[in-house]
């Protein structure tokens, strides 16, 4: 257990869905991250919250949709996702933005049909 | 950031050292060595970082060159549970967010 949790763990859902992953943080931080591992491919950072506000997105296309009501949650809406964004979603904290250590969550496996 | 490079795949027996060599022969003065590693379904993990000295804690021995442009990652007593895959990452940490991950090493820790 690392203190962050996601969930649903597993996903399915098709390419007119609408749904939502959760990110909770147990840990006290103020930075929260999400990265997407496809099959073969490194993690991508995707976005970076600090202190509830949106630092980084790294050109995430738009039906990706962060939300980070306070420090310890954070979500990502999903909407007409592709079956190419089929992946592992990671949701990560940190103490504060540069802290050298980041603590991950288990992930969501989603597979968009 | 500095990009790193680091063998596809290594095998160590288990009770062995296992080394994981890193090269980064273009990082800059200010930049860290950090080492993560992903268990099979599971998120990264930190194991440890370094700048220019040797490190050490519970996980793992961190060796960094004295020219910088390679570390060692050691696991001293490698155990099964060790299976994973090691990213090798260099960064700035003053304030830059990115952990920009590669293809990392996949270890295996046979019996």
């Amino acid at each position: 257990e690392t203190g962050v949790t996601q969930t649903p763990r597993h996903l399915v859902m098709g390419m007119t869905n609408k749904k939502s992953l959760k990110c909770e943080q147990h840990l006290g931080h103020n930075a929260m991250y999400w990265y997407k591992q496809s099959a073969k491919k490194p993690l991508e950072l995707m976005f970076v919250y600090n202190f509830k506000e949106q630092t980084e997105n790294n050109s995430v296309p738009s039906r990706f949709s962060p939300e980070c009501p306070n420090s310890s949650h954070l979500f990502l809406h999903l909407h007409t996702l592709q079956p190419e964004d089929s992946a592992l979603y990671l949701c990560a904290s940190s103490q504060d933005p540069g802290f050298y250590e980041q603590y991950f969550g288990p992930g969501t496996r989603l597979t968009v049909t | 950031d500095a990009k790193t490079t680091q063998p596809p795949s290594m095998d160590c027996a288990e009770g062995r050292a296992a080394n994981l060599p890193c090269n980064h022969s273009t990082i800059s003065g200010n930049e860290y060595v950090y080492w993560y590693r992903q268990i099979h379904s599971q998120g990264p993990q930190y194991i440890i970082h370094g700048l220019k000295n040797n490190e050490t804690n519970e996980m793992a021995s961190l060796i960094i060159t004295e020219d910088r442009k390679s570390s060692t990652l050691i696991l001293p007593h490698a155990t099964l549970r060790d299976t994973a895959v090691y990213y090798c990452i260099v960064r700035v940490a003053d304030g830059a967010q990115k952990l920009v991950f590669g293809q990392g090493t996949r270890l295996t820790i046979n019996p």
